[in-house]
């Protein structure tokens, strides 16, 4: 399985402020997925990161709230913009699992809190 | 579009009890189901999954899920409850996008509490 570490793990930010999450995978993966999980929720996609063209976001989420980089096989980052409290929210990053047996597997992250005042 | 449902919020078992967190699911095709745990301030952690073959799938931690076809449901299940079983868990089915881009459609989870 993928060993994945996120940084930061927390974080307490003010309101209309931005913050970059970042998301490491110990090694090469086409895809990659950045869920939110508010609190006392499921995880909601937010987009898919395929290295070489543009995250696919999903409905509700766009480019310009939640831009993503993903400058190679082993990175990524989601930066949340223009913070309100309603973006307070666990977001992990995802990757699928190795060879087409593991494909539909998905190993997570482990998360990064992040509460907005 | 593909869907699960986790119609309980909460399950609570007595340890050494067995433990049943329920799922169905609404999917076009066959199904790609899956169980995920998420233990307190931990990521999620794969469980087990089914794509075909046998209705009884046997995964981590002595987890098993029984997919029922007719039902639609693919509950899971362990015959004897452990306390570092407490976690949320989440049934899971995966939803092929128009390019095959796959992605994992989460249910809302089940909060299961495992009383010593």
């Amino acid at each position: 399985s993928a060993v994945i570490s996120q940084k930061p793990s927390r974080d307490i930010c003010q309101r209309g402020t931005s913050l970059t999450i970042q998301c490491q995978v110990d090694s090469q993966v086409t895809m990659m997925f950045w869920y939110r999980q508010q609190p006392g929720q499921s995880l909601t996609l937010i987009a898919t990161a395929n290295q070489g063209s543009e995250a696919t976001y999903e409905s509700g989420f766009v480019i310009d709230k939640f831009p993503i980089s993903r400058p190679n096989l082993t990175f990524s980052t989601l930066t949340v913009s223009n913070m309100s409290p309603e973006d307070s929210s666990i977001y992990l990053c995802s990757v699928p699992g190795p060879g087409l047996e593991a494909y539909n597997e998905q190993f997570f992250g482990p998360g990064t809190r992040l509460t907005v005042l | 579009a593909q869907s699960v449902a986790q119609p309980e919020d909460q399950v609570n078992v007595a340890e050494g009890n067995p433990l049943t967190v329920k799922c169905t699911y609404s999917v076009s095709g066959n199904p790609y189901l899956f169980w995920y745990v998420q233990y307190p301030n931990r990521g999620l952690q794969f469980l087990l999954k089914y794509i075909t073959g046998d209705n009884l799938v046997k995964g981590s931690y002595g987890f098993e899920a029984e997919f029922n076809k007719s039902q639609t449901s693919f509950h899971l299940k362990k015959p004897s409850a452990l306390v570092s079983d407490s976690a949320l868990y989440f049934c899971a089915v995966r939803d092929r996008g128009v390019n095959r881009d796959d992605k994992i459609i989460f249910g809302k989870g089940t909060r299961l509490h495992i009383l010593p």
